[in-house]
């Protein structure tokens, strides 16, 4: 798999549920960002977690690192409709310079009202 | 909060012709970046820029694609001469002073080539 993998690619639930997206990647990484886009509009960013972190929440959202397994997940508490979206996870590679960041394919939310 | 502003927000351009698509990244910011999305597919890396000059491109970025800041303000990329492939979101974003912190992205530029 490449680096910067979402799963599931597409995942529905109902509004009021948790819904829980994963990622991992394959290279040794300086931090990784998690970003929602709104279709056909751009790139929101979420949260940044770094390497010597573990986990991290922001409002409704909790992201945890597991640096040994090169994963990360991000949960969305108590969805509503407007977190319909698509997720991506990002690394930012160690060692990178003036990098950007590497994205996966995302993870496509429905939430169902 | 203050945000990476892109124009235009929508192009469309005949096959051949040359597109600048234009980004005013946040102001006190230092390293800047492309990015495209082809329709329903990753956000792929284009190129990075720092000290006025390209840190790091990507196999996408070949001859066709140049990028200059012209000015203080902003960041342009110009694609000399399109192709159909070429048709895609495009992110322009840009990240503070300290590696490793927030890259903030604009709300893209989308370039259909007909």
């Amino acid at each position: 798999s490449q680096q910067g993998e979402e799963d599931p690619q597409a995942l529905s639930i109902q509004e009021g549920e948790n819904a829980t997206m994963n990622c991992s990647y394959k290279t040794s990484i300086n931090n990784l960002q998690w970003y929602r886009q709104n279709s056909g509009r751009g790139l929101v960013h979420l949260i940044l977690i770094r390497s010597n972190e573990r986990e991290k929440h922001s409002g409704r959202l909790r992201v945890t690192l597991d640096t040994s397994k090169k994963s990360s997940s991000l949960l969305i508490t108590a969805s509503r409709a407007a977190d319909t979206a698509s997720y991506f996870c990002a690394t930012d590679r160690l060692g990178g310079g003036a990098d950007g960041l590497t994205f996966g394919k995302g993870t496509h939310l429905i939430i169902q009202p | 909060e203050p945000e990476v502003t892109q124009t235009p927000s929508h192009q469309v351009t005949q096959m051949g012709q040359e597109v600048i698509l234009r980004c005013v990244p946040i102001s006190n910011h230092l390293y800047f970046y492309w990015y495209r999305q082809i329709l329903g597919q990753k956000v792929e890396f284009l190129v990075s820029f720092y000290n006025n000059e390209i840190s790091e491109k990507s196999e996408i970025f070949d001859d066709q694609f140049s990028v200059e800041r012209p000015d203080g303000s902003n960041f342009t990329l110009k694609i000399r001469s399109t192709k159909l492939e070429d048709s895609a979101m495009y992110f322009c974003a840009s990240r503070g002073t300290a590696r490793g912190n927030t890259i903030y992205f604009g709300e893209g530029s989308w370039l259909t080539v007909v």
